[in-house]
């Protein structure tokens, strides 16, 4: 059982464009959401959240927009820079458990072209 | 200076043994956590301590013993090692008390363990 998904395995962007990746989660006791960054061989590192009392997040480059109604969370990046060429994780978490568990998508393959 | 770190940072051995990954964080965080990286790169929670005390064990096998000696430290014991442990697994910790359910994880490195 899925709760979140990106089901997009892989995006490839021209330097410049804007890159939009997907997200998509079941449970609705999800109120907050962050996108992490991951190059190979290293950590995920965390990139912009958003809480469910939000629609639009923004920080640089980056702007996370969350459709509660559709359970729809997607990230804009503009614009995309080779640097940006990574794997993106959408992840979610419900506040009331207070553990701050996180459910992670299973990634999606960025790939931004000179 | 490492936020989050793992070690070692790759680990292989032998079906059967037992093995430990340490993780240990300087950000003065009261939660950690343990990931684990399948080979289809689904990053799945296994455990979480807040403050030297278990909060989150998901369904994982009981070969696999977190522990937390102090709250800047949890380290992960695996018994009897089998093929389908390889993976990569993540430590990651948080400011965290159990009021902070709205917060940034950190991840380290990771630790690639390869079970032969």
């Amino acid at each position: 059982d899925q709760q979140v998904k990106q089901n997009s395995p892989s995006l490839s962007v021209q330097e410049g464009r804007i890159s939009i990746l997907n997200c998509d989660y079941t449970n609705s006791m999800f109120d907050y959401f962050l996108w992490y960054k991951k190059y190979p061989a290293e950590g995920p590192t965390f990139l912009i959240s958003i809480s469910s009392i939000k629609d639009k997040n923004e920080d640089g480059r980056f702007t996370v927009f969350l459709n509660k109604s559709a359970k729809h969370l997607s990230l804009h990046i503009v614009p995309s820079q080779p640097g940006d060429s990574a794997v993106y994780f959408c992840a979610a978490s419900a506040g009331s458990s207070n553990t701050g568990k996180l459910i992670f998508g299973q990634g999606t393959t960025l790939q931004v072209k000179p | 200076d490492t936020a989050v770190s793992q070690t070692p940072k790759y680990l292989v051995t032998q079906m059967g043994n037992d093995k430990s990954i340490k993780c240990e964080q300087n950000l003065g965080h009261d939660t950690m956590y343990w990931y684990k990286q399948d080979s289809k790169k689904f990053l799945k929670i296994m455990f979480s301590y807040n403050n030297k005390e278990l909060i989150i064990n998901e369904t994982v096998p009981n070969r696999f013993s977190p522990k937390s000696p102090d709250k800047a430290h949890l380290n992960l014991h695996i018994n009897s090692l089998e093929l389908g442990d390889s993976a990569v697994y993540f430590c990651a910790s948080r400011i965290g008390g159990l009021a902070g359910g709205q917060e940034t994880q950190y991840f380290g490195p990771g630790t690639r363990l390869l079970v032969l």
